[in-house]
């Protein structure tokens, strides 16, 4: 089974609008953690959001929330009034502490259109 | 935030050759540096996994003779690519951590094409 779902390959936002960017993941860890990262077509990759499985409140960082349900296994990410800038390739990834293994999405690309 | 740097950025070698790629967190000690490689439109695959002062991990299907990755001190890991072929081409990408709060940070990345 998949460690980690993105099931939106590619979507498209309109400038301002807020997008939110699914994600799925799969463990049998207790203990774990939940990234999400983007990459630019320049190839590095930025460190957005952290939520860990115990932390009870949803996780923010700017404009960037991620909405953890961890009954239904999901860490989606919601990018709020979306820039031009945003436009690019995003992961969700997951470490499991306990089980020492970190596993990456197959990433969303998002076209952020003027 | 934290800064992690890898050089080269870019490199072309020959086939048969080896290529050393560097890896350095330049404002943090980091315990341990994670090693990826990303195929075109592809997500990163992690390769190992080292930690300061120990052999590196590697991931099923990585030939640790091919890849050798070297952790000497808590601020350098380094990924030497043996006899490299065109298939090794990629882009490698390196991350750091130094574990709390659990965030890696990444390096921008080298391209290696091999002719």
């Amino acid at each position: 089974a998949q460690k980690i779902t993105q099931t939106q390959p590619g979507m498209f936002v309109q400038e301002k609008e807020a997008v939110t960017l699914d994600c799925t993941y799969d463990t049998s860890d207790q203990s774990y953690g939940l990234f999400w990262y983007k990459q630019p077509s320049s190839g590095e990759m930025i460190f957005l959001i952290y939520q860990g499985s115990y932390d009870e409140q949803n996780a923010t960082e700017g404009r960037y929330s991620l909405n953890f349900q961890k009954a239904r296994k999901s860490a989606n990410l919601v990018i709020s009034a979306s820039q031009l800038g945003d436009s690019a390739m995003y992961f969700c990834a997951m470490e499991e502490y306990n089980f020492n293994k970190f596993y990456f999405g197959s990433g969303t690309k998002l076209n952020v259109k003027p | 935030g934290a800064v992690v740097s890898q050089h080269p950025s870019r490199v072309i070698c020959k086939s048969g050759t080896s290529v050393k790629i560097e890896c350095r967190s330049l404002d943090f000690q980091a315990t341990t540096m994670f090693w990826y490689r990303q195929f075109p439109k592809q997500s990163l695959m992690l390769m190992a996994t080292s930690n300061e002062g120990s052999k590196a991990t590697y991931e099923q299907g990585v030939e640790k003779d091919k890849f050798l990755i070297n952790h000497a001190s808590l601020t350098l890991s380094t990924l030497t690519v043996t006899s490299a072929h065109p298939e090794d081409s990629s882009f490698y990408i390196c991350s750091a951590s130094n574990r709390e709060p659990y965030e890696q940070y990444f390096g921008p990345g080298t391209r290696l094409t091999v002719t």
